[in-house]
């Protein structure tokens, strides 16, 4: 069965420092994975989306993941954050037919002024 | 780019009246409609997966008879709280897939208050 798992319940980082956001997942084809952002009382945002092609996935806001196929990962990074980056961050895995998304337990992110 | 829009934003409504929220894929055609709810701090946990013309499936857990959902166009798809109370009182969320993953878009999100 299809699952995602974001070990970090809660982050706190300086800002201006460097971020990482885990996320493990499972499933037994090459997922569709997907990182969205949350603002208090807001819809999601979509950060960045991986498919196939490079495992290197560039997003919005100086955010980006990797995709590790031996790791099972897709972690997010961003190597600078700003108080602006402080929500909830949600790893999402699709399958190919889009008829299901899974999405992790979400790691709120805190920046320390 | 694509939008998905959920409306109404915000609801307050008594017990025991029931209350829809309606999503739109604004300029795609959604094959695939997606219900959440999140309650505070929490992830979104699906409640169920809507195909135009085709009953909604349901996730384990999930009263269909609660909560009914209906997907009559490939642009609009309701959920409706019947009988509401106030533990039904949550963040729903929709979002709404074309024919692929790569088109999975999210609405603004609906704020349901149950008094």
């Amino acid at each position: 069965a299809q699952s995602v798992t974001q070990p970090d319940i809660h982050i706190t980082v300086s800002e201006g420092a460097s971020l990482e956001l885990r996320c493990n997942y499972s499933y037994g084809a090459t997922p569709y994975l997907f990182w969205y952002v949350q603002s208090p009382g807001q819809g999601l945002q979509l950060l960045l989306k991986y498919f196939s092609g490079d495992t290197l996935v560039q997003g919005i806001k100086g955010f980006e993941a990797e995709f590790k196929r031996s790791q099972s990962s897709f972690n997010l990074r961003k190597p600078s954050v700003h108080w602006s980056d402080a929500a909830e961050y949600f790893c999402a895995v699709v399958n190919s037919s889009a008829s299901k998304i899974i999405f992790g337990s979400g790691t709120r992110l805190s920046i320390r002024p | 780019g694509a939008v998905v829009s959920q409306h109404p934003s915000r609801v307050i409504c008594k017990s025991g009246t029931s209350v829809k929220i309606e999503c739109r894929s604004l300029d795609f055609q959604a094959t695939t409609m997606f219900w959440y709810r999140q309650f505070p701090k929490q992830s979104l946990m699906l409640m169920a997966t809507s195909n135009e013309g085709s009953k909604a499936t349901y996730e384990q857990g999930v009263e269909k008879d609660k909560f009914l959902i209906n997907h009559a166009s490939l642009t609009l798809s309701t959920l409706t709280v019947t009988s509401a109370h106030p533990e039904d009182s949550s963040f729903y969320i929709c979002s709404a897939s074309g024919l692929e993953a790569s088109t999975i878009y999210f609405g603004e999100g609906s704020w349901l208050t149950v008094v």
